[in-house]
């Protein structure tokens, strides 16, 4: 079975600095990993994804996410967190045997002080 | 502009009661699904369609029932068997099963 775990439930960080979401998964078969970002009483915003290719993607917002298939993860990051990124933060598998479906992580939510 | 339309923004059931959550899109996708957000808990699969006339159940799907009768449309009615309906339900689409979703802005359905 597919499961996602996202070990943190709330990161903060100065404005300015680097910051980390992190994000483990678990599925048989080659996986599709998604992040998406959600705001207060929003739906959730697909920010990025990786299929194959290169260990690390960019997205939206000048946000990252590196895929490591030893260590099973997908960090999103980002160079210099801004106030206006404090949102909640959701990690998503797919794998690539047609027919299953999204899991998603119970979510971080992120904060950024000014 | 394309996009996903969830309405009403804010519902409230009564005791007893059938509601319908609306959610339409005009991205020309495939397929569509439901999901509940609870605090905390992340999204839950309610129901999916990757076709017009064809559903499948996900997760949750005890208390709730879906359509799919036009491509653009997928009603999800939370039926009064759901003893516990409170929550935020978010509709979504995508292209195919292994694409980023697209979602609405939701619905908060909440008991009276």
């Amino acid at each position: 079975a597919q499961s996602v775990a996202q070990p943190e439930d709330q990161v903060n960080v100065a404005e300015g600095n680097p910051l980390t979401v992190k994000c483990t998964y678990s599925v048989s078969g080659n996986p599709y990993l998604f992040w998406y970002v959600q705001y207060p009483n929003r739906g959730l915003q697909f920010l990025l994804k990786y299929i194959t290719g290169d260990n690390l993607v960019k997205g939206s917002y000048g946000f990252e996410a590196e895929f490591n298939k030893s260590q099973t993860s997908f960090h999103l990051k980002k160079p210099s967190a801004l106030v206006s990124d404090s949102a909640l933060y959701f990690c998503a598998v797919i794998h690539d045997n047609y027919g299953q479906n999204f899991v998603f992580g119970p979510g971080t939510r992120l904060s950024v002080l000014p | 502009d394309g996009g996903i339309t969830q309405s009403p923004k804010y519902l409230f059931r009564k005791e007893g009661q059938n509601v319908t959550l609306s959610c339409e899109q005009n991205l020309n996708h495939d397929a569509m699904y439901w999901y509940r957000q609870d605090p905390g808990q992340g999204l839950r699969l309610i129901y999916y369609s990757q076709i017009v006339n064809d559903f499948q159940k996900g997760d949750i799907a005890e208390g709730y029932s879906v359509s799919r009768e036009k491509k653009e449309s997928f009603p999800l009615t939370v039926t009064s068997a759901q003893k516990n309906p409170t929550a935020f339900y978010l509709c979504a689409s995508s292209s195919s099963i292994n694409q980023p979703q697209h979602f609405g802005d939701g619905t908060r359905l909440s008991i009276l």
